[in-house]
């Protein structure tokens, strides 16, 4: 069973710092990793992923994530982070193949999510 | 708009009465996922749909919940006799084509469901 790791309920950093957002997974074969942010009283929006090929992916607002495999992470960054950064953040996973497998592995699964605040 | 949209927003409900919580994906997306989120977690997935087909329904807690999506497009997520532990945001994502193969999910604002 594939499963998601944020080992932090909040980060906080200074405007204008780096920031990262951690989480680690757990999936067999190579997983497709996502992250989301949410906003009060929004959706869920989605900032980038990993499919493959490069480790580095670049999303939305500035924001990174590098795929380590042997470290099974995809940690979220941003060289510096602006106040309108504060969010909660989600990391996601799903598996490759998994389509008509059942078991809820056609969907995404979710970490329990990160509060991100940046404090001018 | 073009996004994802769910009603109604918000539903308070008498414990043992039915809902039914509707979800308008992204014109043209193929699939239609369904999810619940407790306060402080992630979303939990509950069931998906390829065009009209109900892929996976595994995630549903129990035989009170269902859903369908008969034309491929509206879906609507059923709860009969609600318990109190049934409140929680109950989300819908569309997306252009199945999560396993790397296809982002768009999500719309979500139905907070409080059952008294």
């Amino acid at each position: 069973a594939q499963s998601v790791a944020q080992p932090e309920d909040q980060v906080n950093v200074a405007e204008g710092n780096p920031l990262t957002v951690k989480c680690t997974y757990s999936v067999s074969g190579n997983p497709y990793l996502f992250w989301y942010v949410q906003y009060p009283n929004r959706g869920l929006q989605f900032l980038l992923k990993y499919i493959t090929g490069d480790n580095l992916v670049k999303g939305s607002y500035g924001f990174e994530a590098e795929f380590n495999k042997s470290q099974t992470s995809f940690h979220l960054k941003k060289p510096s982070a602006l106040v309108s950064d504060s969010a909660l953040y989600f990391c996601a996973v799903s598996y490759p193949g998994a389509w008509g497998s059942g078991g809820g592995a056609d969907g995404l699964t979710f970490g329990k999510g990160t509060h991100l605040i940046i404090q001018p | 708009g073009a996004g994802v949209s769910q009603s109604p927003r918000y539903k308070v409900t008498k414990r043992g009465q039915d809902v039914a919580l509707r979800c308008d994906p992204i014109s043209g997306h193929v699939s239609l996922y369904w999810y619940r989120q407790a306060l402080g977690q992630g979303p939990e997935f509950l069931t998906y749909f390829n065009y009209e087909a109900q892929q996976d329904k595994s995630g549903l807690p129990n035989d009170r919940f269902s859903a369908e999506r008969p034309e491929g497009s509206i879906s609507t997520l059923t709860i009969q006799r609600t318990e109190q532990r049934d409140s929680a945001m109950y989300r819908c994502a569309s997306s252009f084509a199945i999560a396993s193969e790397g296809n982002e999910q768009f999500f719309g604002p979500g139905t907070r469901l409080t059952v008294l």
